[in-house]
Order: structure tokens, then C-alpha cells, then sequence
């Protein structure tokens, strides 16, 4: 079960806007709009911060947004802060009735 | 309060069993689909295995099927995997979540996690 695809790493400035992709199938991202993100701070437990594509659970702040188009997701932060410097992961169900992540993207706040 | 707390991670050798335990409070626990997820030292998320509400349905990943058994018991709002076969790739913090909605949707409530680790 071949993982969902994530670059490794991205940075970005402070009050800059970053984004990062998910890329799957037609099996996954691109046939459901079961999409989500989790940002997870090492030692803590993983925080959910999109669901079904881009809808924001209650508490995350509006500076986060989720989108897809075809089998690409996409996770963008603007107006970077500190506090948001994490591992990000991205999962989507498939069709196979199971669960996927993708392989994490590290965040770098500069 | 709403949380999960795991436990039952240990040291256990190749080949090995183990049952991890995963207890719910602050919320109707058997109106949730319940996940399990690892992450092996240095490695990224991966989804083990899931459980509708009712526990009559059950989902695994090809890493785990055949060997993990997921379950719940509604009466003491708590969640099992039962771990047989363990190998050293089984290695990793474990962590209960509760669904939003159905299993393939977002997890929004995770455990702190416990972790096994497999070696001889």
C-alpha cells in the first residue's frame, strides 16, 4: 500500500504564505473527498486541521485552507508564524476501504 | 474532559503478542468509529486498522492484516488491538483517535500514544 506523496520539506518567512502537496490516485485523492491534514508537533499528539478536503474543525485558524484538484490535494498557511513550524501529513481513504497518509512534510519557519 | 489514554506498550520479542488498550471518556464513545495509527522511530503516520461504532465492522492495512485485531467494548468505552506475530518492523508509538464522522474521515481527537517496541 504505497503511501500518498509529500515533499519532504518546505520553509517559508514569517507572514509568508506556503503550500504543500499531496499527491495520489484516482484510487484516493481523486475519487472521494475524504482528504485530510494533521499537523504534529514530535512529542505531542497529531492535531487535525482539515477535513473533507477543506473544511476547518473548530479552533484551527482561518490562515489554513485545503484544496484538491484532480488526484493533488494541497495544504496552504498564509501568514506564516513561528508556532507553526511541525510535520504536516496529509490522508485520504481509498477505495480499497483503507486509510492512506502521505509521508510527511517538514516546515521550516525561518 | 475529552480524551483518549493508551496503554499497554512494552518491550516484547520477535514474534511476540501484545494487546494495546485505549480508554475513552468525555464523549458518546459508541457513536464513533475508532482508528489506529503508528509511527515508527524517524518515520511518518501510518494507519493500522479502524472500527465502526457498533464494532461490527472492521478495516486493515495489508502491514497488519492477519496478524492485529482490532475491537472495542462500548460498555467500558474503550478501544483493543490485539497484536499477534509482532515483528521488529511493528516497532512504534501507537495512537488511538475517534473519527469526526465515519472511519475515512478526519481523526480529531488523538492519545498521547504508547509505544512497543519488537526486539530480541
Amino acid at each position: 500500500q504505497s503511501a500518498l506523496t509529500q515533499p519532504a520539506s518546505v520553509s517559508g518567512s514569517p507572514g509568508q504564505s506556503i503550500t504543500i502537496s499531496c499527491t495520489g490516485t484516482s484510487s484516493d485523492i481523486g475519487g472521494y473527498n475524504y482528504v485530510s491534514w494533521y499537523q504534529h508537533h514530535p512529542g505531542k499528539a497529531p492535531k487535525l486541521m482539515i477535513c473533507d478536503v477543506n473544511n476547518r474543525p473548530s479552533g484551527v485558524p482561518d490562515r489554513f485552507s485545503g484544496s484538491k484538484s484532480g488526484n493533488t490535494a494541497s495544504l496552504t498557511i498564509s501568514g506564516l508564524q513561528a508556532e507553526d513550524e511541525a510535520d504536516y501529513y496529509c490522508s485520504s481513504y481509498r477505495n480499497t476501504k483503507i486509510v492512506v497518509f502521505g509521508g510527511g512534510t517538514r516546515l521550516t519557519v525561518l | 474532559e475529552v480524551q483518549l489514554l493508551e496503554s499497554g506498550g512494552d518491550l516484547v520479542q520477535p514474534g511476540g503478542s501484545l494487546r494495546l488498550s485505549c480508554a475513552a471518556s468525555g464523549f458518546i464513545f459508541s457513536s464513533y468509529a475508532m482508528t489506529w495509527v503508528r509511527q515508527a522511530p524517524g518515520k511518518g503516520l501510518e494507519w493500522v486498522s479502524a472500527i465502526s461504532g457498533t464494532g461490527d465492522s472492521t478495516y486493515y492495512a495489508d502491514s497488519v492484516k492477519g496478524r492485529f485485531t482490532i475491537s472495542r467494548d462500548n460498555s467500558k468505552n474503550t478501544l483493543y488491538l490485539q497484536m499477534n506475530s509482532l515483528r521488529a518492523e511493528d516497532s512504534a508509538e501507537y495512537y488511538c483517535a475517534k473519527g469526526s464522522g465515519g472511519y475515512a474521515r478526519g481523526l480529531e481527537l488523538w492519545g498521547q500514544g504508547t509505544l512497543v517496541t519488537v526486539s530480541s
